[in-house]
């Protein structure tokens, strides 16, 4: 029972222009929610996220954007670089989780830059 | 600056083995967490602990045990390694606190070959 779903493996974009990547959830207790970014051989790092009550969050050439009357969120990136190729998470708590920080993670996109 | 670290970046097993693998954090969290990361599939959480020598399992704790003596160092035993083992392992750690769903904090990983 897949809760948070990424359902594009890959996306492949030209420098300069805007990456979209896209998250898809399914349980409606989920209040909080993050971008995390990984690359090869690296632990993933925490990119941006929002809270239930918000429908957008930037930060620099990150902005995520939430709706929640169709369990979508995506996270824009403006303009890309190359460095911005990597593998992109997207993840999700509900309350229910007792402040154990227990997060549910989607399956990942790998974005490619191209310069 | 927060640091998590696990004691190998490589290694390489041989099917029936028990192995260890150890994760240590300085930022006095409370919760720590081990992941495993397989193309397409995310990161599937195998289990995680909230306090000292507590442990909840995740969504794939079989074949799996963990142990948490000290607030700062949570480790991954898998009694007898098996080929279906082999894995990116990431560990993570989160603070506690009246933010839902924090941000988890992640070690490099350790990439697990069971031959």
């Amino acid at each position: 029972d897949q809760q948070v779903k990424q359902n594009s493996p890959s996306l492949s974009v030209q420098e300069g222009r805007i990456s979209i990547l896209n998250c898809d959830y399914t349980n409606s207790m989920f209040d909080y929610f993050l971008w995390y970014k990984k690359y090869p051989a690296e632990g993933p790092t925490f990119l941006i996220s929002i809270s239930s009550i918000k429908d957008k969050n930037e930060d620099g050439r990150f902005t995520v954007f939430l709706n929640k009357s169709a369990k979508h969120l995506s996270l824009h990136i403006v303009p890309s670089q190359p460095g911005d190729s990597a593998v992109y998470f997207c993840a999700a708590s509900a309350d229910g989780s007792g402040n154990t920080g227990k997060l549910i993670f989607g399956q990942g996109t790998t974005l490619q830059v191209k310069p | 600056d927060v640091k998590v670290t696990q004691s190998s970046r490589y290694l390489v097993k041989r099917t029936g083995e028990k192995v260890f693998l150890e994760c240590v954090q300085d930022m006095d969290h409370e919760n720590m967490f081990w992941y495993r990361q397989d193309p397409g599939l995310g990161l599937r959480l195998i289990y995680f602990s909230y306090d000292v020598k507590m442990k909840e399992k995740g969504d794939i704790p079989e074949g799996y045990s963990v142990s948490r003596e000290k607030k700062e160092r949570f480790s991954l035993i898998l009694e007898s390694a098996s080929t279906n083992q082999t894995s990116m392992y990431l560990c993570a750690s989160t603070a506690t606190s009246g933010i839902t769903g924090g941000e988890q904090f992640f070690g490099p990983g350790t990439r697990l070959t069971v031959l």
